[in-house]
């Protein structure tokens, strides 16, 4: 298994709701990552987990609470967001944080596209 | 906080001919790596060609290889025989241990 799966692929929501993006890869990465992207924009980074335990945050809004349950799944709780919250969520893998070779490439998945009305 | 710029937004090759897509990056750092991916309509992100930054050697994955010229903090992707397939966003990243920095992008049209 060399993917990266993540779901839904599109979520609409009002901002009261309470909704998660989940995350999953099954080869043995220890680091994952969730980004945001804006429609003809890079990807901006907003967390990184390593080894299950959050080592960046991107002064994310509180309103975006990422969870690692094991070191296969990553979930991005979503609660109270606003409209320009809508985006392209990527979740992406990689086999290592430390800098070796061959354990830098990220393995993206498909993305969620969010819409908050 | 390292930068990445790609100052072509928007690039166009004929199918079959050569293109060279650019890319520079700030950092003080002596270790760290660079990548270049490419992201058609489809969303995914999709790795195209990495490049330690210890190695002087420029990569290179077939059709796709780069001129990396580390005084000058410069990152150049060169696309040989292009093919229609190749058309999509191209991302420039730089990346130091958890953190990974993406540049603007370049849009690749490729004309049949």
């Amino acid at each position: 298994d060399t993917e990266v799966t993540q779901t839904p692929k599109h979520l609409v929501m009002g901002m009261t709701n309470k909704k998660s993006l989940k995350c999953e890869q099954h080869m043995g990465h220890r680091a994952m990552y969730w980004y945001k992207q804006k429609a003809k924009k890079p990807p901006e980074l907003m967390f990184v987990y390593s080894y299950e335990k959050l080592s960046i945050n991107e002064s994310v809004p509180s309103r975006f609470s990422p969870e690692c349950p094991n070191s296969s799944l990553l979930n991005l709780h979503l609660h109270a967001l606003q409209p320009e919250d809508s985006a392209l969520y990527l979740c992406a893998s990689s086999q290592d944080p430390a800098p070796t070779p061959g354990a830098n490439v990220l393995t993206f998945g498909a993305g969620s596209r969010l819409t908050v009305l | 906080a390292q930068t990445v710029t790609q100052s072509q937004p928007e690039m166009s090759v004929q199918e079959a001919e050569t293109v060279t897509l650019s890319c520079t990056y700030d950092t003080s750092e002596s270790d760290y790596y660079l990548f270049w991916y490419k992201q058609p309509p489809s969303r995914q992100m999709i790795l195209v060609i990495r490049q330690e930054a210890y190695k002087q050697q420029n990569a290179t994955e077939n059709r796709f290889s780069v001129n990396f010229q580390k005084a000058a903090k410069s990152f150049s992707l060169k696309i040989s025989d292009s093919q229609l397939g190749d058309a999509a966003m191209y991302f420039c990243a730089y990346r130091r241990r958890n953190d990974m920095r993406f540049g603007a992008g370049t849009r690749l049209t490729v004309k049949p």
